[in-house]
């Protein structure tokens, strides 16, 4: 079947203004969490979603950003008032359950420039 | 809190010999331990991972990986590098317990495979 999606695949907005990344996990997968990497280095966690639910957003960095999973599927990363420092590949996963031992499977990720 | 470390940054090997790639991780219980590899411009490819039980692990493309508990290391093997091998790999860790729901990946080692 189709693997994780993820749009758009690069996005460059301006400093302040808003911006919307969408993640269609795989059919089935419980569990989606999202992540960033930065030029250099590995993913960092960002927030993790149990069906519709936020179960831990402690990765987030600030109150810009934001997301959601409202029918426990498709969710949407939501920053506002973008900044330079926001400039990343934003990636998401998603995995069958949220067994400690299930592998998680990753989209391609959204490349975000912010000038 | 839970770490991982990868000590090289970038590793070079002739095609046909043999491979390492050195992961160690810190976490408090028991750890669950993942490799990843990454191609430019795309996501991130589950290889193996390490649950419990045998501490030879074997996964895609014929990588396998020794769990060291001792040693709190989980290093990636092949036998022989492929120049298709040539890619930038990330190791992980996620621990048992309450609470665990992300991956900390390390900062990623670019494996260069001369032919």
């Amino acid at each position: 079947g189709a693997g994780v999606s993820q749009t758009p695949s690069n996005k460059v907005t301006e400093k302040g203004k808003y911006v919307e990344l969408r993640c269609d996990p795989i059919s089935g997968h419980t569990a989606l969490y999202w992540y960033r990497q930065s030029l250099g280095q590995g993913p960092e966690f960002l927030i993790y979603f149990q069906g519709t639910g936020a179960a831990d957003d402690s990765g987030l960095p600030n109150d810009r950003f934001f997301a959601v999973r409202p029918e426990g599927s498709v969710s949407t990363l939501k920053i506002q008032r973008t900044e330079r420092g926001d400039s990343a590949v934003y990636l998401c996963a998603s995995s069958l359950t949220r067994r400690e031992g299930d592998e998680q499977f990753f989209g391609p990720g959204t490349r975000l420039t912010v000038l | 809190a839970q770490s991982v470390a990868q000590p090289e940054d970038q590793v070079n090997v002739a095609e046909g010999n043999p491979l390492t790639v050195k992961c160690t991780y810190s976490v408090s219980g028991n750890p669950y331990l993942f490799w990843y590899v990454q191609y430019p411009n795309r996501g991130l490819q589950f290889l193996l991972k390490y649950i419990t039980g045998d501490n030879l692990v074997k996964g895609s493309y014929g990588f396998e990986a020794e769990f060291n508990k001792s040693q709190t290391s989980f290093h990636l093997k092949k036998p022989s590098a492929l120049v298709s091998d040539s890619a930038l790999y990330f190791c992980a860790v996620r621990y048992s317990g309450a609470g665990s729901y992300q991956l900390t990946f390390g900062k990623g080692t670019k494996l260069s495979v001369i032919p």
